[in-house]
């Protein structure tokens, strides 16, 4: 059973920093690309970064690209998200979430909530 | 930056009935579309790519049809568990997602 589950969320300052991590079991986590994903409160889906599986190839949203990076552990099967220069609307669940081809996501783990505020 | 936009916002339906959901892209995404449910406190859950293809799992009440700028999901007949936001996303480009059409019982 392919589980995805996302931890490191938290309260922050404006200006504060945050690793978010998602921890992949259940499918060879090495042969695929996983994205990130994040939602305001009560608002849409908006794509954040996506990382191939050998890490050759890695993209950013505007919103975040010089603020969040992206990386991968893969024997150790583990995503993470470094978000640094936190803003109020950074504010969102952070979704990671498992890319079998193409951009678009076919397992998605529970979540974690980040929150920017002084 | 391709903007999707789904239409209604709000569909209101009766259980059984047949719920018709729209998805509009700025320009041509060919058929690099998905759809996800989501219900309250819950992740997405992919139900459709590649515009027309079930995911695993996915009753065969669930359709989607079109390619190019034009989509469309379709409950035929909605159970209780299918009132939920649904979201269409494209993956033609960087990924973009519609804003959400919200299925709640009439």
């Amino acid at each position: 059973e392919v589980q995805l589950v996302e931890s490191g969320g938290g309260l922050v300052k404006p200006g504060g920093s945050l690793r978010l991590s998602c921890e992949a079991s259940g499918f060879t986590f090495s042969s695929y690309t996983m994205n990130w994903v994040r939602q305001a409160p009560g608002r849409g889906l908006e794509w954040v970064s996506s990382i191939s599986g050998k890490s050759s190839f890695i993209y950013y949203a505007d919103s975040v690209r010089g603020r969040f990076t992206v990386s991968r552990d893969n024997p150790k099967n583990s995503l993470f998200l470094q978000v640094n220069s936190l803003r109020a609307e950074d504010t969102a669940v952070y979704y990671c979430a498992r890319v079998p081809s193409g951009s678009y996501s076919d397992y998605w783990g529970q979540g974690t909530l980040v929150t920017v505020s002084s | 930056e391709i903007v999707m936009t789904q239409s209604p916002a709000t569909l209101s339906v009766s259980p059984g009935e047949r719920a018709t959901l729209s998805c509009r892209a700025s320009q041509s995404v060919t058929s690099n579309l998905a759809w996800y449910q989501q219900k309250p406190g819950q992740a997405p859950r992919l139900l459709i790519y590649g515009a027309s293809t079930r995911a695993t799992g996915i009753p065969a009440r669930f359709s989607g049809s079109g390619s190019g700028t034009e989509f469309t999901l379709t409950i035929s007949s909605l159970q209780s568990e299918d009132f939920a936001v649904y979201y269409c996303q494209q993956y033609n480009d960087w990924p973009t997602f519609g804003q959400g059409t919200k299925v709640e019982i009439k």
